[in-house]
Parts: structure tokens; C-alpha cells; sequence
């Protein structure tokens, strides 16, 4: 059974840092592409970045880039997002997804229950 | 980037109802369009993908079509645990853009 725990998620004032992690088991997780998703309060679904099977690409949402960095440990089965100058709009609940293939296509066949990220002074 | 819209944005329909939902690529993502399903303050699953394809477990009544485009989810005879909202998404490559949201309610 594919299970993708996230961790990491607390409120943190506006232009401060964080750390998500999320734990997978229940699939080779270095075959495999890996995502964060995110959802504001109240609000729809937002694609956040993806990076592949290796770590060897990255993308981001323009929202995001130059801001997130994603990266993955497939020693641990580990996948993390470092959130830095963070934003009131950053405020969400934030889902580890796992691809379903090692590249750059974005489909989402397995999602976490999500790390609660609330920006505010 | 391509852009994902959903109509309607609600809808609500009597159990038995067949209910439809079309999301609109602003370029043509051949047949890279998938369905997800959020029941209220659950996580999202995947419904359909490859615009047709119904994930593993999925009840047939679910059906999806289309390509390029122009992209309908199909729910032939509304059940009362369809009560979600239904998001569209790109996935041909990198983002993952999701159409805003489709909120299906029981009449």
C-alpha cells in the first residue's frame, strides 16, 4: 500500500523559512517522479513543483520559483520542500504526491494527507 | 503556460441524474487530461486520466472523453457519495495546472 506521510507544516511569520517532509512507502519510490500540490483555504487545487525520479529536474510554479526549492533523499525514501521568504498566500494545506512515471509528466496517482503551512505574524 | 477552465463552476443535480463537466485547454494537450475527486474535507483522488481511463477502482458510471482541447467528465447517474468537487489538470509536462474546481452538490 502506497503511503506518503508530510511533516513539517506550522505557522511561520511572513519572510521566515520551513522545511516539509514527506515520508514514502509501499512503492520503489526512485522509480518514480515526486510532487508537492498545494490548497489555500477554502480554495482549488495548486500544482507546486515536481522534481524527477533522480533530482536531476526541477520545476516550480511561477508563484513560487526562485523562492521553494525541491529536492528528494531516495536513500530514506524521502521527499522535501524548502520554503524560504514566505508569503501570506503561501498559507495552505500542502500535499506530497507521487508521479506515476519518473519524468517530467505531471499526473498524480497517489496523495499524502497534507502538512497545514499558515504564513502570518 | 497553458491555462485549465472548468464549467460550470456548481452544479447541482437530483440522485439518478446523468451530470456533465467540461474543462477547456487554452493549447491542445492531445489526450494528457486527467480528473480528480475531492469529497469535502478529504484529500483528492484520481478519477481518469489519459482523458478516458478510469484509475484503478473507479466506478463505471464515471466516464470521461475528449481530446486536444476540449474535455467532458461524465457522471451517468448521480450517486450521493459523488458529492466532490471535480478538478481538470494538464499533464503532458511541467506545470501541472489544475482547472479551478467543479463543486457538484444533490438537489
Amino acid at each position: 500500500e502506497v503511503q506518503l506521510v508530510e511533516s513539517g507544516g506550522v505557522v511561520v511569520q511572513p519572510g521566515g523559512s520551513l522545511r516539509l517532509s514527506c515520508a514514502a512507502s509501499g512503492f520503489t519510490f526512485d522509480d518514480y517522479a515526486m510532487h508537492w500540490v498545494r490548497q489555500a483555504p477554502g480554495k482549488g487545487l495548486e500544482w507546486v513543483s515536481l522534481i524527477s525520479w533522480d533530482g536531476g529536474s526541477t520545476y516550480y510554479a511561477d508563484s513560487v520559483k526562485g523562492r521553494f526549492t525541491i529536492s528528494r533523499d531516495n536513500s530514506k525514501n524521502s521527499l522535501y520542500l524548502q520554503m524560504n521568504s514566505l508569503r501570506g498566500e503561501d498559507t495552505a494545506l500542502y500535499y506530497c504526491t507521487k508521479g506515476s512515471d519518473v519524468g517530467t509528466t505531471t499526473l498524480l496517482d497517489y496523495w499524502g494527507q497534507g502538512t497545514l503551512v499558515t504564513v502570518s505574524s | 503556460d497553458i491555462q485549465m477552465t472548468q464549467s460550470p463552476s456548481s452544479l447541482s443535480a437530483s440522485v439518478g441524474d446523468r451530470v456533465t463537466i467540461t474543462c477547456r485547454a487554452s493549447q491542445g494537450i492531445s489526450n494528457y487530461l486527467a480528473w480528480y475527486q475531492q469529497k469535502p474535507g478529504k484529500v483528492p483522488n484520481l478519477l481518469i486520466y489519459a482523458a478516458s481511463t478510469l484509475h484503478s477502482g473507479v466506478p463505471s458510471r464515471f466516464s470521461g472523453s475528449g481530446s486536444g482541447t476540449d474535455f467532458t467528465l461524465t457522471i451517468s447517474s448521480l450517486q450521493p457519495e459523488d458529492v466532490a468537487t471535480y478538478y481538470c489538470q494538464k499533464y503532458i509536462s511541467a506545470p501541472g495546472t489544475f482547472g479551478q474546481g467543479t463543486k457538484v452538490e444533490i438537489k
